[in-house]
């Protein structure tokens, strides 16, 4: 069966520092990859998706970035983190297009201080 | 543009009472619908999906939707609602026309009083 695992759980950075989420899926090939953020009691914001190894398309103009070194890898990625990353971030995982539903891993909790 | 509505932020029910979530949908064609719940401090979980065929699907942990074209509709039902499922229930367009994007609602927030 397929799984989704994401790390760390839990996240405590200082203003200005390096980022770095972690996502892998087992079980399927050629994933389309996702990350979310959710901010306090909002819904949810797509910030990348990838449907390929190198392909990462952006949705919101933003200091992260994503990459996609392996076919089930995906990472978050920041040089210099602000206030406003603060948040619960989701990685998630579909495959083909839009009639499947998408698989969530069980998030990060990101706290900037 | 696909759009996805929930009216409710909030919904308060009692335990042992039904429930119904709604969501509105905006596409063109006939949808691909689903309903996810997500737990405090957790990912989103898929409780049931809408394809095509029978209007009134069934999903996991005792919920039901269903489809209903002419109101562009696909809500959520639960007969008897327990205090396990108090959450955050997302209902989503699935992505159309060579996207991968799905469209996500904002969420309605669950809470159960004993």
């Amino acid at each position: 069966s397929q799984t989704i695992h994401q790390w760390p759980a839990t996240l405590v950075q200082p203003v200005g520092s390096p980022l770095s989420l972690e996502c892998t899926v087992e079980g399927t090939s050629n994933p389309n990859l996702y990350w979310y953020r959710q901010a306090a009691g909002r819904g949810l914001q797509l910030l990348f998706y990838s449907v390929g190894i190198g392909q990462i398309s952006s949705e919101v103009p933003q200091n992260l970035s994503a990459s996609r070194p392996q076919d089930r890898q995906f990472i978050l990625s920041s040089k210099k983190l602000l206030l406003s990353d603060s948040g619960f971030y989701l990685c998630a995982w579909s495959v083909g297009q839009g009639s499947q539903p998408q698989h969530f891993g069980d998030g990060t909790r990101l706290s900037i201080l | 543009a696909q759009s996805v509505t929930q009216p409710d932020i909030h919904i308060t029910v009692s335990e042992g009472a039904s429930l119904e979530l709604r969501c509105n949908y905006s596409y063109g064609a006939t949808p691909y619908l689903f309903w996810y719940v997500q737990s405090p401090g957790q990912g989103l979980q898929l409780l049931l999906k809408y394809f095509s065929g029978d209007t009134l699907v069934q999903g996991i942990k005792g919920f039901e939707a269903e489809f209903k074209r002419s109101q562009s509709s696909f809500n959520l039902r639960k007969p008897s609602v327990h205090w396990s499922d108090a959450a955050e229930y997302f209902c989503a367009v699935g992505a159309q026309g060579g996207s991968y994007i799905p469209t996500f609602g904002r969420g309605t927030s669950l809470i159960v009083h004993p």
